[in-house]
Formats: structure tokens, sequence, C-alpha cells
């Protein structure tokens, strides 16, 4: 188990939904990232927060929208998903961006199954 | 654009084996070079190499960066079945957080 926590596992949902994903980490690191992964390809950046604040965002559809609720949970609300963004998303953590290079912690990843 | 490419993008050899894996990259304001071990799941950190740290050894696995031809590589000796998983190589340039990956190199290792 990793010490950065994604809930849920599994996620199937159709293209008309609404859903949530959600991550926690209690490590106190201040910076938390969304990737997304297709198969056998690399982790994709999506979002980056630091401090709270959207800092990088990857020119991501409006169909993903991330949330900071604060230094320790980060969120990414889906709504009218395609089929393409089926994929395994995942977040991390980091001590502080602003201080330079922070290895990244990761989750266990929620992979995603658009219908 | 930052860029990073690995090889070979698969490799299968057998318990005891000795392996190189190679990182090249392209990233302007180079910051960092990271090596992360990536199993079913979570990616996880192994190394990290700066200007000022451009060797890392942690049992099995060493690392170095060659600023100057703009390549990485990550050595495994003694290998074991356990060492089976993608290995990726990320750089950070000058915007911090932002990582950039290799494809990864697959490494397969039978008994």
């Amino acid at each position: 188990d990793t010490e950065v926590t994604q809930t849920p596992k599994h996620l199937v949902m159709g293209m008309t939904n609404k859903k949530s994903l959600k991550c926690e980490q209690h490590m106190g690191h201040r910076a938390m990232y969304w990737y997304k992964q297709k198969a056998k390809k690399p982790p994709e950046l999506m979002f980056v927060y630091s401090y709270e604040k959207l800092s990088i965002n990857e020119s991501v559809p409006s169909r993903f929208s991330p949330e900071c609720p604060n230094s320790s949970l980060l969120n990414l609300h889906l709504h009218a998903l395609q089929p393409e963004d089926s994929a395994l998303y995942l977040c991390a953590s980091s001590q502080d961006r602003g201080t330079g290079t922070q290895p990244q912690h990761f989750g266990d990843g929620t992979r995603l199954s658009i219908l | 654009e930052d860029k990073v490419v690995q090889s070979p993008l698969s490799l299968v050899v057998h318990e005891g084996d000795t392996v190189t894996l190679n990182c090249s990259y392209e990233v302007t304001n180079f910051r960092s070079l990271l090596w992360y071990k990536q199993e079913k799941k979570a990616p996880t950190f192994l190394f990290m190499l700066t200007s000022s740290g451009i060797e890392k050894k942690s049992g099995r696995l060493s690392s170095i960066l060659d600023k100057k031809e703009l390549f990485s590589i990550l050595n495994i000796t003694a290998t074991q079945t356990g060492d089976s998983a993608i290995y990726l190589c990320a750089v950070e340039g000058r915007n911090a957080g932002k990582s950039t990956f290799g494809d990864g190199t697959t490494l397969t290792v039978k008994p």
C-alpha cells in the first residue's frame, strides 16, 4: 500500500454521469498532481496544485475539473466523459515544488472505464 | 518541448544477469532526472539526479547522469524476479513540478 490513497480503485461510468475521484495524503506534502496513464504508456501530467492553488493545467478538457479542498485532499470531478478518457488516473504528491524538484509519491490509481 | 527517450523498450533477462537501462533527454533549463519503478500500479521513486548529484547507488541499483551528453543510465546487478517492472525515466526542466516521462523500459527477469 502507498502513502497516497486513491478512491475508488475502479470506476465504470456512462458518458452522461457525474462522478469524482478522490486522493488523500498525510505526509504534509504541499504539491499534488493528477496524471492520466493509458495502457503501455507513461503517465501524462494533467494538473498540479501547489499550496492548494492550481499552478499547472496541461490544457485538459473542461470535462475534467480538479479541486483541492485542503492540503491533504485532491479531487477530480468528471462530467460527460468520452470513451477515450478510459485510463488509469494517478494522483501524486511531493513536498514543495517551489524549492526545486522533489520526488513524487504516487497512489495506486483509479481504473476508469467509460461506457 | 521537453523530450525523453528510453531504450530498450523491453528487455528479458535471467536471474543473476546485469542490465543497463538508458534514458536520453532534451529539456530546457534542466533541473533534475528521476527514475521510477512501476509494477502493477503506483510508480515508486528510485533515484533523483541533479547537477549536484550525478551518481546514486542503492543496493543492487545504481544510476549516473551525464549532463554533457544528456543521458542517464540505470544499472541493476544480480537481477531478481522481483525486479520485473516498467522502469520510467522523467526529467524536470524550468517548470518545477512538471515532469516529462519517457515511454519506459519493460524489464522481465526469468527464474
